[in-house]
């Protein structure tokens, strides 16, 4: 079984729809979740990370943590043609020796 | 937020050669660097993690023999693949993270694409 789960889609929405994302974990130890965007043949970059469990908001994006269920989930409201990536989660004990999941390629139709 | 470069973006190679990748934080002092591998639509999975001035850690699987990581200085890690194979062509990415910053102060690097013939 590996250590986090994602599905790899792929994801196609039109534009305006609600994109939902999850991963499930293994490891009750981890207390650091992150969610990254990779574009293509790019490197990952930080677009939201939560601590513990619990939600966070940034604008567009809301990153949700349930440690009881072992299940995180990304929800990108409005999404734009520009959201169009893979979406990474990852997630650690101490934060920086991340544990990747598959990641899931969305598609935003215009 | 700090920028992480890595040199080359992309190579080709022949079986048996040698390949050097650099990893260079622009703007920050990175105590710690970090290499991945990631196979198309698949996760980044970590190879090695290098603290400046000390031998790197490698995970668990991972030869290292065959992937040499020189961390020698606060702004540059090097990745070397040692007579390549065509099963180590790979998109090689690297990370940086400076000892004091928090758990969020991790840049990614662009990427090096290897392609072994």
């Amino acid at each position: 079984q590996k250590e986090v789960e994602q599905d790899p889609g792929p994801l196609s929405v039109p534009e305006g729809a609600i994109v939902s994302l999850n991963c499930t974990y293994s490891n009750s130890a981890f207390q650091y979740f992150m969610w990254y965007r990779q574009y293509s043949r790019k490197g990952p970059e930080l677009l939201m990370y939560t601590y513990s469990s619990g939600n966070k908001e940034d604008g567009r994006f809301t990153a949700q943590v349930d440690k009881s269920s072992k299940y995180i989930s990304l929800f990108i409201r409005d999404s734009q043609p520009s959201d169009s990536a893979t979406y990474l989660c990852a997630m650690d004990f101490w934060g920086y020796k991340l544990s990747f999941g598959a990641g899931t390629t969305v598609t935003v139709r215009a | 937020g700090a920028v992480v470069s890595q040199h080359p973006s992309r190579v080709i190679c022949k079986s048996g050669t040698s390949v050097k990748i650099e990893c260079r934080s622009l703007d920050f002092q990175a105590t710690t660097m970090f290499w991945y591998r990631q196979f198309p639509k698949q996760s980044l999975m970590l190879m090695a993690t290098s603290n400046e001035g000390s031998k790197a850690t490698y995970e668990q699987g991972v030869e290292k023999d065959k992937f040499l990581i020189n961390h020698a200085s606060l702004t540059l890690s090097t990745l070397t693949v040692t007579s390549a194979h065509p099963e180590d062509s790979s998109f090689y990415i690297c990370s940086a993270r400076d000892f004091s910053g928090g758990p969020t102060e991790q840049y990614f690097g662009p990427g090096t694409r290897l392609t072994v013939t």
